[in-house]
């Protein structure tokens, strides 16, 4: 079955610590995108990606870091830098390059440091 | 930068009532799109509009839109206590239109 997989599921650091959050889709969609959602509020964007080897900052990027070397593959690092990382995030694709057409999702990731 | 902004942020109704959700948005747009999720999952796409449509239905969803007033309204017709679930509008913008904003969302209950 073609998806988007996010890991891991719950995910725990310290202070200090950097953490990569895993997404992977086997749709062949050209766009990936992460979104960042806190209780009770909606999707904020933190980086997308319309291509392999080039992505853009999205309206809450300070703190964060993605890399796109494979078409599949859209890995996000939240940094140390990052001042208040505790949320749930969630990766999503899009068909085309430059489509804001529908976004299919992965089931999230929560992040809590402690 | 919040695009969307959904009424009412929560909303309680009896199993088998219409439920209705609207959207106000600020900016000139290509389609607007609504998105469910259950508590703590991923969304889910249900419809997508375009600017030069103004009424769209699949099943038991009906989508307006109007551009004139930046508004669009999501109408869940026969509800069930399966449709308990956050509701979001997410928008696009004719000149950064490689990206979606997405609302606040609305939360919907179902009481049986």
């Amino acid at each position: 079955d073609g998806g988007i997989t996010q890991s891991p599921k719950y995910l725990f650091r310290k202070e200090g610590q950097n953490v990569t959050l895993s997404c992977e889709q086997n749709l062949n969609h050209d766009a990936m995108y992460w979104y960042r959602q806190d209780p009770g509020q909606g999707l904020r964007l933190i980086y997308y990606s319309q291509i392999v080897n080039d992505f853009q900052k999205g309206d809450i990027a300070e703190g964060y870091s993605v890399s796109r070397e494979k078409k599949e593959s859209f890995p996000l690092t939240v940094t140390s830098a990052q001042k208040n990382p505790t949320a749930f995030y969630l990766c999503a694709s899009a068909r085309l390059a430059g489509d804001t057409g529908e976004l299919f999702f992965g089931e999230g990731s929560r992040l809590t440091v402690l | 930068s919040q695009q969307g902004e959904e009424d009412p942020q929560a909303l309680s109704i009896q199993e088998g009532e219409n439920a209705t959700m609207n959207c106000s948005y600020k900016t000139s747009i290509n389609n607007l799109q609504w998105y469910r999720q259950n508590s703590g999952r991923g969304l889910v796409h249900l419809i997508l509009i375009r600017s030069n449509e103004r009424e769209k239905h699949s099943g038991r969803l009906r989508v307006t839109l109007d551009t004139s007033k930046k508004s669009s309204s999501l109408l869940i017709t026969a509800s069930r206590a399966a449709d308990t679930a956050s509701y979001f509008c997410a928008t696009d913008g004719i000149q950064g239109a490689q990206k979606l904003v997405f609302g606040q969302g609305t939360r919907l209950t179902i009481n049986p």
